[in-house]
């Protein structure tokens, strides 16, 4: 079936740091991409999203490319701030409504 | 901007109660979810819905059930709560059919059944 992986966390940096938490899906299908945000209290709200392979989903700094060769979407930031302390959810779907999430990769930022 | 409204943030209950959680969106949007969040196994789809009076069971729906009489309300309901059911709630609502069209969520409902 469908899943998503994502690495396990909590990954802690320093703020201005550089970001990447990695994500990779099954390949079964045409899905598109999504990456979610959860800060502190709240839902998931979407932060990119990307459709096709080769498209890049970019928001507040954040970018991750759609990878077919690689079944990645890895999500980066260059220049990470506190304020980016969340957790951050890899999700694929398409062929079906139904998303399939990874678990979640807690990040930590400090000054 | 898509609004997903829980009815309640933080809810007590005593086990064997009935606890109704209820989710309401306001753009017309076809599909409903209910997620449970747990630290460590990240969301668990418990049950979806496509249409009004539709319902489908997702990956855990043992010991729930859900109504969605109107598109707009999507009600989960612990039929004899448990403490195992202690958890955070997310509820989403979606578009379209086909995948492409991202999640709108809920703020949750953290579900306290002691």
């Amino acid at each position: 079936g469908n899943s998503v992986t994502q690495m396990e966390g909590p990954v802690t940096l320093s703020e201005e740091a550089f970001l990447t938490i990695n994500c990779t899906y099954t390949a079964t299908g045409y899905p598109s991409l999504f990456w979610y945000v959860q800060y502190p209290g709240e839902g998931l709200q979407l932060l990119l999203k990307a459709t096709k392979a080769d498209d890049k989903g970019s928001n507040k700094g954040f970018e991750a490319t759609y990878r077919k060769e690689t079944t990645s979407f890895h999500l980066e930031k260059g220049s990470v701030q506190v304020s980016d302390s969340a957790v951050y959810f890899c999700a694929r779907s398409g062929g079906s409504y139904i998303p399939t999430f990874g678990r979640g990769t807690s990040l930590i930022v400090h000054p | 901007d898509v609004k997903v409204t829980q009815s309640s943030r933080y809810l007590v209950k005593r086990t064997g109660e009935k606890v109704f959680l209820e989710c309401v969106q306001d753009m017309d949007h076809e599909n409903m979810f209910w997620y449970r969040q747990d630290p460590g196994l990240g969301l668990r789809l418990i049950y979806f819905s496509y249409d009004v009076k539709m319902k489908e069971k997702g990956d855990i729906p043992e010991g729930y059930s859900v109504s969605r009489e109107k598109k707009e309300r999507f009600s989960l309901i612990l039929e004899s709560a448990s403490t195992n059911q202690t958890s955070m709630y997310l509820c989403a609502s979606s578009w379209d059919q086909e995948g492409g069209s991202p999640l709108h969520f809920g703020n949750g409902t953290r579900l306290t059944v002691t």
